[in-house]
């Protein structure tokens, strides 16, 4: 399976600034996915990152409070931005090697708080 | 709106017993079914993947799929204080590349 990095791991900002999470994959995939998890509850959907698209967001999740990179096929972006409390989650990125029959498989994960 | 729906638990089951983890799914046209572990603090591992009906056994672990009944389970033999952690089922929308996640059940495994 790929080998999956992300970073940072964890950080703490100020409300109303924006973080960019960065997610980088030791091999070309065909797929790669934003989630979010929040405390003591499963992984929600953001956005499918396409490569060389605009990425495909999920209900509730807009472009302009997540907006997200995917220049290539081993590297993806997500911005959480003009961050509030409410922000304060884990956010994980995924890949998937190939076909719909692919599993997805999760990088370390950003902590993230807002204070 | 796809679902996944699975007991939160937790479940408690004594070392060396057998777990038995369930979950239904509300989309018969999923294809692909995963079963995730998640320790606190870390991110899903992938632990076992079904496709067709039937059993699928790795090790310690077998994962059993049902379609018509949109039913799929892990069955966890020899349960180590080590097994003890989130399990996430997670199918996939159609024939898409997407999963849709149950929120998981809880196992610990008691000593």
């Amino acid at each position: 399976s790929a080998v999956i990095s992300q970073k940072p791991s964890r950080d703490i900002c100020q409300r109303g600034t924006s973080l960019t999470i960065q997610c980088q994959v030791d091999s070309q995939v065909t797929m790669m996915f934003w989630y979010r998890q929040q405390p003591g509850q499963s992984l929600t959907l953001i956005a499918t990152a396409n490569q060389g698209s605009e990425a495909t967001y999920e209900s509730g999740f807009v472009i302009d409070k997540f907006p997200i990179s995917r220049p290539n096929l081993t590297f993806s972006t997500l911005t959480v931005s003009n961050m509030s409390p409410e922000d304060s989650s884990i956010y994980l990125c995924s890949a998937s090697l190939g076909n719909s029959n692919q599993p997805q498989h999760f990088g370390d994960g950003t902590r993230l708080s807002i204070l | 709106q796809k679902e996944v729906e699975q007991n939160s638990g937790p479940l408690s089951v004594p070392e060396g017993a057998i777990a038995s983890l369930n979950c239904t799914y509300s989309d018969r046209g999923s294809q692909s079914f995963f079963w995730y572990r998640q320790y606190s603090g870390k991110s899903p591992e992938l632990i076992m993947s079904i496709y067709s009906n039937g059993d699928k056994e790795d090790g310690r672990f077998t994962a059993q799929l049902n379609k018509a009944s949109q039913y799929v389970s892990l069955l966890i033999r020899d349960s180590q204080p080590s097994d003890s952690a989130t399990y996430l089922c997670a199918v996939n929308e159609g024939y898409g590349n997407k999963l849709v996640f149950g929120a998981g059940t809880i196992l610990r495994v008691k000593s």
